[in-house]
């Protein structure tokens, strides 16, 4: 296990709804992406958190938005949600040290959108 | 613009041989290579990363070997499990701005099976 964790694990919304995904980082990482991950594809990168801030964006609209906590733990909101935001939404805490890179995901939280 | 690619979508050895997972990329400015194993209806699982001024990196069964000149990177596991039977992302990492790691940025994936 990587010590990141996501809520919920599974979530069902209708077209138009908003919608809150939470994820709490491993120890000792500062920072904190989202991904979103459509079925047969690779994660696609969203945005990232670095001490509370948006530290980059992937190319996915306003409606996407977020926050990291003093905890580092963050927050990843959809507004207006449409059908294709449909996909395993993960998140990854991540370090550098000595060297070496390492960013862990979480389980992901699965969203339906109908 | 894909700027990881994974050519293979799958790949089918015997248990106790070599698997070996490929990986190409187009931007030289990636400062890091990650490989994850993943399940279905699970997170990625991370398995090793090599920094761009390396050219090996080895971590029990796992090695990662990176060719910049050719900008290609392969994962080898030896010897090969039927456990390890998932699919394989590659990931660049570029970092920018003040964060400590970059956005990653993953290919297609490839799924091996590793027969018993």
């Amino acid at each position: 296990e990587t010590g990141v964790t996501q809520s919920p694990t599974h979530l069902i919304k209708t077209r138009g709804q908003q919608v809150t995904l939470r994820c709490s980082s491993q120890s000792g990482h500062n920072t904190v992406s989202w991904y979103q991950q459509a079925l047969g594809q690779g994660p696609q990168f969203i945005f990232q958190y670095y001490r509370e801030e948006e530290n980059g964006r992937g190319n996915f609209p306003p409606r996407f938005s977020g926050l990291q906590f003093p905890n580092y733990s963050s927050e990843l909101n959809v507004n207006a949600l449409e059908l294709d935001d449909s996909a395993l939404y993960l998140c990854a805490s991540s370090s550098k040290q000595g060297g070496k890179i390492e960013q862990y995901f979480g389980p992901g939280t699965r969203l339906t959108v109908t | 613009d894909q700027q990881v690619k994974q050519n293979s979508p799958s790949l089918s050895v015997q248990e106790g041989r070599i698997s070996i997972l490929n990986c190409d990329y187009t931007n030289s400015m990636f400062d890091y290579f990650l490989w994850y194993k993943k399940y279905p209806a699970e997170g990625p699982t991370f398995l090793i990363s090599i920094s761009s001024i390396k050219d090996k990196n080895e971590d029990g069964r796992f090695t990662v070997f990176l060719n910049k000149s050719a900008k290609h990177l392969s994962l080898h596991i030896v010897p090969s499990q039927p456990g390890d039977s998932a699919v394989y992302f590659c990931a660049a990492s570029l970092i920018y701005g003040s964060g400590n790691t970059g956005k990653l940025i993953f290919g297609q994936g490839t799924t091996l099976q590793v027969k018993p």
